[in-house]
């Protein structure tokens, strides 16, 4: 069975533009989370979709990040415009409905912002 | 608020040593917790997670961790310390109060080193 993977791996991009991450879930795991890790700091809570719905998106930092999971399968991360700050690596996990609800992650995307 | 505290953000050790990383949790009910691990170049990997029932749970590759409530801690060891053990390690809760609040809330993250 597949993991949960991230695309991509890594990006370097300069402060104004635009980046867009992507999540693909474990097969049939409906609950789908971002985190954050910035440099330094711990891992962090960004949001978290039950299929295509957002079920708490209270760790998103602000406006300019964009999540998006339609059809309830892969997942999209926008940050427009990125800043400096937003560097770091985002992780993305998944996992079943129901049970102890353990999430599995996936290897995370580096983002530098220049 | 939840919350994860993580002793020691570096821990080294020699090779066949016990392997200690403590982790405290601040939870107002009984939480979840895991221990997950991130070797060099890789994601994060669950080593283990107590939910309920017996207080020392097994982990993959050795690692044990024990939950004990009057200490709220929950913390990671291995008998004997290899040197493919070396990687950042990361204690997490979750609630456990029910409904859909699934997120985990994490610890700092501990890097152990393994001397030879």
């Amino acid at each position: 069975e597949a993991g949960v993977t991230q695309f991509p791996s890594h990006s370097v991009i300069e402060k104004g533009q635009t980046v867009t991450l992507r999540c693909d879930p474990i097969s049939g795991h409906d609950n789908l989370y971002w985190y954050r890790r910035v440099m330094g700091k711990e891992i962090k809570f960004l949001l978290h979709f039950v299929k295509e719905s957002k079920q708490d998106e209270s760790g998103m930092p602000n406006n300019r990040f964009l999540a998006e999971r339609t059809g309830g399968t892969y997942s999209t991360l926008k940050v427009q415009p990125a800043e400096l700050e937003d560097s770091g690596v985002y992780f993305c996990a998944s996992s079943q409905v129901g049970g102890d609800g353990t999430q599995y992650f996936g290897p995370g995307t580096r983002l530098t912002v220049l | 608020a939840q919350s994860v505290t993580q002793l020691g953000s570096h821990v080294s050790v020699s090779e066949g040593a016990l392997v200690l990383l403590r982790c405290n949790y601040s939870s107002s009910v009984p939480p979840y917790l895991f221990w997950y691990v991130q070797y060099p170049n890789q994601g994060l990997q669950l080593l283990l997670k107590y939910t309920t029932g017996a207080t020392l749970v097994k982990g993959i590759n050795g690692f044990e961790a024990e939950f004990k409530k009057s200490e709220t801690s929950f913390h990671l060891t291995k008998p004997s310390a290899h040197m493919s053990d070396a990687a950042e390690y990361f204690c997490a809760v979750r609630d456990n109060s029910g409904g859909s609040n699934y997120k985990l809330t994490f610890g700092k993250g501990t890097l152990l080193t393994v001397n030879p």
